[in-house]
């Protein structure tokens, strides 16, 4: 089946030790979301591509970055994690061109947990 | 900008009883709306999305929604509700000239028996 998958489903990693988030996908969709959702709140958009096109969400902290390879994959960077960015991670595809009323295909999350 | 409300952040209900929640929305142009449902520790899964014309949108799992210009509301009904639909349910507006969602903070479902 289409899918969008993440990896790992869970990650530990150590207060400002990198670490990368990854993303695949299998539908050919052009947009590629990141989304962090902590606890009991609605995920929070914090970058997408359009095709190879970088978008940055004005209040995403500059320790998050993005890279999107090719168009199946998708990878968020965090370069020095903090306690607060514990969260989970969401990533999400669309098809852009189809009109704004097109739905995002969530993948299952990877949740982090900054030690 | 584009948003949605949801009013209130906790739902309870008992098995085989309506579910109602509530979502409005605040919007400059005609919006695009959508409600999604997320199970511990899962992503989010389409529930239905509203579009232009049919104003009553049926989704899955036998929930339904309609769109109240009058009311800017999109509220999110089910007659008979069962225990599999304890999640969390996100009310999500298009952005004005993108493709990206603004969520609503969430209810949470509660169903007892």
């Amino acid at each position: 089946d289409a899918m969008v998958i993440q990896n790992p489903r869970y990650q530990v990693t150590q207060f400002g030790k990198p670490v990368t988030l990854s993303c695949s996908q299998t539908l050919n969709h052009n947009v590629m979301y990141w989304y962090q959702q902590k606890s009991s709140q609605a995920p929070k958009l914090l970058f997408h591509y359009y095709d190879k096109d970088f978008n940055n969400e004005a209040d995403t902290p500059d320790n998050f970055q993005s890279r999107r390879p090719n168009t199946s994959f998708c990878f968020l960077d965090i370069r020095s994690p903090g306690l607060g960015d514990a969260a989970m991670y969401l990533c999400a595809t669309s098809t852009r061109g189809r009109g704004p009323n097109t739905e995002a295909f969530f993948g299952q999350g990877t949740r982090l947990t900054v030690v | 900008a584009q948003s949605v409300t949801q009013l209130g952040s906790h739902v309870s209900v008992s098995e085989g009883a309506l579910v109602l929640l509530r979502c409005n929305y605040s919007s400059s142009v005609p919006p695009y709306l959508f409600w999604y449902v997320q199970y511990p520790n899962q992503g989010l899964q389409l529930l239905l999305k509203y579009t232009t014309g049919a104003t009553l949108v049926k989704g899955i799992n036998g929930f339904e929604a309609e769109f109240k210009k009058s009311e800017t509301s999109f509220h999110l009904t089910k007659p008979s509700a069962h225990m599999s639909d304890a999640a969390e349910y996100f009310c999500a507006v298009s952005r004005l000239g993108g493709y990206a969602l603004n969520f609503g903070k969430g209810t949470s479902l509660l169903v007892t028996p």
